[in-house]
């Protein structure tokens, strides 16, 4: 498989479950990113990893813990969320900062 | 100053037009400005970039002007179709190649309709 892939593409959760979005890229980049996109705002850069050090937390509240284990492999683990959570998290990786090249999302509800 | 302004929030134009969508930044380090397609349910594409010292970048119908004096950029789709309707989004980053990772600013994003 080629690009960036994530799984699971949808997600339904309540607000006391514990989950993880997967995100793997096949392009042999430095950087991984999280995004969140809501409706009828712009994408929120969550977190980055470069070389799988974190280098960039956006202010991202803590139930939301990122994880990556390796340059190729980035979690993001949900905890007790709220509705206003409700979004699609995109993945996305970089080679040395030329453009990000984006997952097909997680689509994720939060009841 | 990191803010990337896009205009206008949404488009809708025939088939064969040439719709124009426009960014622009105050930032002047940023030094890479890529646009990306986004069509309902997937991620955003790459789509097609430039570097400030370039003044048009053409890759098949998608043409990228950029003005660096007036700190301006703009995307024209030619001979626009059906296909193209997704929502566009210009983007700008700081030091591309020089920090090992790059860090987006995104535009607000534009709804680009094309009738058949």
């Amino acid at each position: 498989e080629t690009g960036v892939t994530q799984t699971p593409r949808h997600l339904v959760m309540g607000m006391t479950n514990k989950k993880s979005l997967k995100c793997e890229q096949h392009l042999g980049h430095n950087a991984m990113y999280w995004y969140k996109q809501s409706a009828k705002k712009p994408l929120e850069l969550m977190f980055v990893y470069n070389f799988k050090e974190q280098t960039e937390n956006n202010s991202v509240p803590s139930r939301f813990s990122p994880e990556c284990p390796n340059s190729s492999h980035l979690f993001l683990h949900l905890h007790t969320l709220q509705p206003e959570d409700s979004a699609l998290y995109l993945c996305a990786s970089s080679h040395w900062g030329f453009g990000e090249f984006f997952g097909p999302g997680t689509r994720l509800t939060v009841l | 100053q990191q803010q990337v302004k896009q205009s206008p929030q949404s488009l809708i134009v025939q088939k064969g037009g040439i719709p124009i969508i426009n960014c622009a930044y105050e930032n002047t380090a940023f030094d890479y400005f890529p646009w990306y397609q986004q069509f309902p349910g997937k991620g955003p594409a790459l789509l097609i970039a430039i570097r400030p010292d370039v003044s048009e970048k053409k890759e098949g119908r998608f043409t990228i002007s950029f003005n660096k004096s007036a700190k301006q950029f703009s995307l024209h789709i030619m001979d626009s179709q059906p296909g193209d309707s997704a929502t566009y989004f210009c983007a700008a980053i700081t030091n591309a190649g020089g920090t090992s990772y790059g860090k987006l600013t995104f535009g607000q994003g534009t709804i680009l309709t094309v009738h058949p």
